[in-house]
């Protein structure tokens, strides 16, 4: 079975800086890798498919980036609405999710 | 626009069962495969089960093999859960989900509905 782990669990920034956050599997999950914004009471939204593509409405300041085993989701200048739990999911296997990252307000 | 609407969830004592719906607009609903996620209290996502455009593919999570049922009904544009045996450990928010694809097989959500929750306590 694929693991999804993500880094760090909780990430503090301030508005404006740039976030960078990781996601490891442990076995190849060549491009097939999305990752999720979730704010909270909300459900889950796509933010990036194929470890790169911006899902439509994306701002581009969200980009994606890596293959096989590693990957990055980066925030170039955050935002306020910006501030919440992303979740990279694989999809080459039965769907699998990462435990999540928090992105907080430094 | 792509709508996806749960209902069903409730409270329900543990060994019980409870069928979930999940109502879909906006798109033609019998060219998509559907899945289910659902999300405990506090908790990451956690994912159930899917079936295929025509409902003739359906694959579980081995936490819900067997007790779980997952249909559709194209004609209703309707994804259903029928759950059984409920137990502590299934109390979760549920999101039905669509896929951008026929086929029951691995890929992203590009949809999301709202969810609905479910409560298993005596």
């Amino acid at each position: 079975e694929i693991v999804m782990t993500q880094s760090p669990a909780t990430l503090s920034v301030s508005p404006g800086e740039r976030a960078t956050l990781s996601c490891r599997a442990s076995q190849s999950v060549s491009s097939n890798l999305a990752w999720y914004q979730q704010k909270p009471g909300q459900a889950p939204r796509l933010l990036i498919y194929g470890a790169s593509t911006r899902a439509t409405g994306i701002p581009a300041r969200f980009s994606g980036s890596g293959s096989g085993t590693e990957f990055t989701l980066t925030i170039s200048s955050l935002q306020s609405e910006d501030f919440a739990v992303y979740y990279c999911q694989q999809y080459n296997n039965w769907p699998l999710f990462g435990q999540g990252t928090k992105l907080e307000i430094k | 626009e792509v709508q996806l609407v749960e209902s069903g969830g409730g409270l329900v004592q543990p060994g019980g069962s409870l069928r979930l719906s999940c109502a879909a607009s906006g798109f033609t609903f019998s060219s998509y495969a559907m899945h289910w996620v659902r999300q405990a209290p506090g908790k990451g996502l956690e994912y159930v089960s899917a079936i295929s455009s025509n409902g003739g593919s359906t694959y579980y999570a081995n936490s819900v093999k067997g007790r779980f049922t997952i249909s559709r009904d194209n004609s209703k544009n309707t994804l259903y859960l029928q759950m059984g045996s409920l137990r502590a450990e299934d109390m979760a928010v549920y999101y039905c989900a669509r896929a951008g694809r026929t086929m029951a097989t691995p890929y992203y959500f590009d949809y999301w509905g709202q969810g609905t929750l479910v409560t298993v306590s005596s």
